[in-house]
């Protein structure tokens, strides 16, 4: 079955650093999309960036990422991090017109002054 | 104004018990899902329903029922509580054929089964 594969289970980051939030997959299906989803403590997960075209980078709120067919990955980046940006990150697949979107197990980013 | 409204927030329930948890959505969306949350399993999939029909489901337990009386209704019945469903319970929901049927949610219901 479909798998969503993130890396890190806790980043602590001093503000103003940059981020790179690792996200790869296994699908069988040629028609995927993928998505970061932020979810900040007791709030419910909103949709940061979606893509499905290859190679394309996708940007939102400071936050970007490409899909890499080639490599199966959706790594989440930013230049500057704020304390803002402390949350759960998750990535997410969705495989051709079916509607299940498989989850990463999440990463918990804390960015300190 | 919320797009999609959940309840109760918090739920406290006892090992046997039933529960209904509500969820309607405002987006005008005609698909909607059902994920868990837990310390075990961070987001998992449980159903999916689009135009009021049952698409998908992941759930091994018929203790879980998904209802949708309406188009924007999909309410989760949860029976014979058991500790471990204690969990958060999203809602949410997508239209078929727009974007790349990103998903929303809503903001959860926390069930606490002692």
């Amino acid at each position: 079955g479909d798998s969503v594969t993130q890396t890190e289970g806790l980043v602590t980051l001093t503000e103003g650093l940059p981020v790179k939030l690792n996200c790869t997959y296994q699908t069988a299906y040629s028609d995927v999309a993928f998505f970061w989803y932020v979810q900040h403590l007791n709030e419910a997960p909103k949709l940061l960036l979606r893509s499905s075209t290859d190679n394309k980078r996708t940007e939102h709120q400071g936050f970007h990422a490409t899909l890499h067919k080639s490599s199966s990955s959706f790594h989440l980046q930013k230049s500057s991090v704020q304390l803002s940006d402390s949350a759960l990150y998750f990535c997410a697949l969705r495989q051709g017109t079916g509607s299940k979107l498989s989850f990463g197990k999440g990463a918990k980013l804390t960015v300190s002054p | 104004d919320p797009k999609i409204i959940q309840k109760p927030k918090y739920l406290v329930a006892v090992t046997g018990s039933e529960k209904i948890l509500i969820c309607e959505q405002y987006l005008g969306h005609n698909a909607m899902y059902w994920y868990r949350q837990s310390a075990k399993k961070p987001l998992e999939f449980m159903f999916s329903y689009s135009y009021q029909k049952l698409m998908d489901n992941q759930t091994a337990s018929s203790r879980f029922q998904p209802q949708s009386s309406k188009k924007n209704h999909l309410d989760l019945q949860i029976t014979a509580l058991k500790p471990d469903d204690s969990a958060t319970y999203f809602c949410a929901s997508s239209q078929p054929g727009q974007g790349l049927y990103e998903q929303y949610f809503g903001p959860g219901t926390r069930l606490t089964v002692l």
